[in-house]
């Protein structure tokens, strides 16, 4: 199957500080990703649709300015949590979806966790 | 508006004990579903899809899922589960377009006795 990865696995960050966490498609090209937040318990909350060339299509409710989100080629989008705060502490998830087949492939995740 | 909704949230059974997952969704035309699974500490991964076709579609790991069109749900089931079973579990609802997103249910927390 197609394979998704994500880096860093985890993370611990001080507050006000930035991360980055990329997610690379590592045996097809991927037009789109998405960009999920898992907090415990609970369900995957799409962020946002990452769109290779473009800018970013965000959810309602989630800020652009504060989780940017960079789509620069085929295989890499990356995500990036500016001026990280306690509340961003969360377990961030990417996936992409290989053309011409419905379903999505899944990063390992990173936990972010913002002290 | 589109959406998929699981009723069970925490499923505890005894191995070899039968299962049968919940998954509701809401949209009026042609669906496709799928059922996602979260093994502790790994991925997100396919068990299963629906695309078209025969309505009781087979996944990996013995697990199968019925369409009912008319009651508008997608049910995941397993005959006899093991301990190797214990997860979360996710349905899911895609949009279309390649550049649809797609809408996960609540999830299924499922814990197998030994």
């Amino acid at each position: 199957g197609a394979v998704v990865s994500q880096h860093p696995s985890r993370v611990i960050c001080k507050s006000g500080t930035s991360v980055k966490i990329e997610c690379r498609s590592l045996d097809f090209q991927a037009t789109t990703m998405f960009w999920y937040r898992q907090f415990p318990k609970q369900s995957l909350m799409l962020m946002a649709t990452s769109n290779e060339g473009s800018k970013a299509t965000y959810e309602q409710g989630v800020e652009k300015d504060k989780f940017l989100i960079n789509h620069a080629s085929l295989t890499l989008s990356t995500l990036t949590v500016t001026s990280a705060h306690p509340e961003d502490s969360s377990f961030y998830i990417c996936s992409a979806r290989l053309a011409g087949r419905g379903e999505l492939f899944f990063g390992e995740g990173s936990r972010l966790t913002v002290l | 508006a589109q959406s998929v909704s699981q009723h069970n949230h925490h499923v505890i059974l005894s191995e070899a004990a039968s299962l049968e997952l919940g998954c509701n969704y809401s949209y009026g035309g042609t669906v496709n579903l799928f059922w996602y699974v979260q093994y502790p500490g790994q991925h997100l991964q396919l068990l299963l899809k629906y695309f078209s076709g025969d309505p009781l579609v087979k996944g990996i790991k013995g697990f199968e899922a019925e369409f009912i069109k008319s009651k508008f749900s997608f049910n995941l089931r397993k005959p006899s589960v093991q301990w190797s079973d214990t997860a979360e579990y996710f349905c899911a609802f895609p949009g279309y377009s390649s550049a649809s997103k797609i809408i996960f249910g609540s999830g299924t927390r499922l814990s197998i006795r030994p």
